[in-house]
């Protein structure tokens, strides 16, 4: 079956603080890669997506990712964090070959000393 | 451009109660996705809808069941309510012939079940 495996459950930045975050997932064909975030009392936000081409995705907020098909990984990033970045952030995946459902890791908790 | 919409916000029921949440899709969009997420969790995918029939489903049991109306709208039926059954309940729309599954969420129904 597949999954989406993230590896920090809390993250615990200052401001300034250069940040990474690690998704792999299990699923040997070709997927859509998503990251959603959801701010304190607010609902799910696409953050950035991966469909095809630049494996290098700028999304929203100064946030990327990079896809690296042979490692099953999309890592999210950004440079300089603020304090408003503190969120969960959902890693997430879905089967190109099956428009229905998309699978989310188990979330990671970032939260950011101002 | 409206966005997707859930009705109502929060709701509290006892076990062994049904329960129904609502959820109207973003416009243009013809397909709607349901996910449960329990505290501390991702979203679990429940079970999708498009042309008012399920199409693909989660590791929910029957007493899951949900409806999509002509508009697009739809509902998700819970049975038999059990403790665990509390969550925050997700609608997400997308449209169907897109190979990318860009799901588009909404704010949410948090259960309570005492």
């Amino acid at each position: 079956a597949q999954s989406v495996s993230q590896h920090n459950h809390h993250v615990i930045l200052s401001e300034a603080a250069s940040l990474e975050l690690g998704c792999n997932y299990s699923y040997g064909g070709t997927v859509n890669l998503f990251w959603y975030v959801q701010y304190p009392g607010q609902h799910l936000q696409l953050l950035l997506k991966y469909f095809s081409g630049d494996p290098l995705v700028k999304g929203i907020k100064g946030f990327e990712a990079e896809f690296i098909k042979s490692k099953f990984s999309f890592n999210l990033r950004k440079p300089s964090v603020q304090w408003s970045d503190t969120a969960e952030y959902f890693c997430a995946v879905s089967i190109r070959s099956s428009a229905s459902k998309i699978i989310f890791g188990s979330g990671t908790r970032l939260s950011i000393r101002p | 451009e409206t966005g997707v919409t859930q009705s109502p916000t929060h709701l509290i029921k006892t076990r062994g109660q049904q329960v129904t949440l609502r959820c109207s899709s973003q416009s243009g969009h013809n397909t709607v996705s349901w996910y449960q997420q329990a505290l501390g969790q991702g979203p679990q995918f429940i079970f999708q809808y498009y042309r008012e029939e399920e199409n693909g489903r989660g590791n929910f049991p029957p007493r899951f069941s949900g409806l999509q109306f002509p508009n697009y709208s739809s509902e998700l039926n819970v049975n038999a309510l059990e403790l665990d059954d509390s969550a925050l309940y997700l609608c997400a729309s997308s449209f169907q012939g897109s190979s990318y599954n860009e799901q588009f969420f909404g704010p949410g129904t948090r259960l309570t079940v005492l």
